[in-house]
């Protein structure tokens, strides 16, 4: 099976900051991958995914943007971090050959 | 379009209680369903999938789940609910190519002694 690899696990940053957050696949090749955001009290929301290197296809209007330079990894960055980027955020793999998601630990991300 | 609602927020129920966990799905064409359980701080876990056939499922850690067409419910259950079951739980469906996965709000459960 997959093993998604995440990091940071938490991130305190201040309004305004930048933001890059990695996520890598390992166990599969051209997955689809996934960005998710799970505010407080809130469930998942989808915000980006990706169907190949390069392919981004946005959720919702938002001030993130994500990349996908290599066929097994994907970025979730922020020129300008606002305190409603706060969250949890997953990074998921899955559909092609795969019938499930397979998601990482996370990235606890706090902005102050 | 697609979506999931969980109508529960909050579910406490007693050690060794039944459980079930609500899911209603809007899709148009025959939806692939899954649960996914999430400790605090944690990723998410695959519980069980439906795709088709027998509309009973089995899952991992004694949950079980059930497909009803008519109802356009994923309902979530198990016969006697433990203290190490107490998470958070994720219904979601995806179309058949499974290129997006959605879900729902979450139940959060909580297993008193």
């Amino acid at each position: 099976s997959q093993t998604i690899h995440q990091w940071p696990a938490t991130l305190v940053q201040p309004v305004g900051s930048p933001l890059s957050l990695e996520c890598t696949v390992e166990g599969t090749s051209n997955p689809n991958l996934y960005w998710y955001r799970q505010a407080a009290g809130r469930g998942l929301q989808l915000l980006f995914y990706s169907v190949g290197i390069g392919q981004i296809s946005s959720e919702v209007p938002q001030n993130l943007s994500a990349s996908r330079p290599q066929d097994r990894q994907f970025i979730l960055s922020s020129k300008k971090l606002l305190l409603s980027d706060s969250g949890f955020y997953l990074c998921a793999s899955g559909g092609s050959s795969d019938t499930e998601a397979f998601f990482g630990q996370g990235t606890r991300l706090t902005v102050v | 379009a697609q979506s999931v609602t969980q109508p529960d927020i909050h579910i406490t129920v007693s050690e060794g209680a039944s459980l079930e966990l609500r899911c209603n799905y809007s899709y148009g064409a025959t939806p692939y369903l899954f649960w996914y359980v999430q400790s605090p701080g944690q990723g998410l876990q695959l519980l069980l999938k439906y795709f088709s056939g027998d509309t009973l499922v089995q899952g991992i850690k004694g949950f079980e789940a059930e497909f009803k067409r008519s109802q356009s419910s994923f309902n979530l259950r198990k016969p006697s609910v433990h203290w190490s079951d107490a998470a958070e739980y994720f219904c979601a469906v995806a179309p058949d190519n499974f290129n997006k996965f959605y879900f729902g709000s979450g139940t959060k459960l909580n297993v008193k002694p």
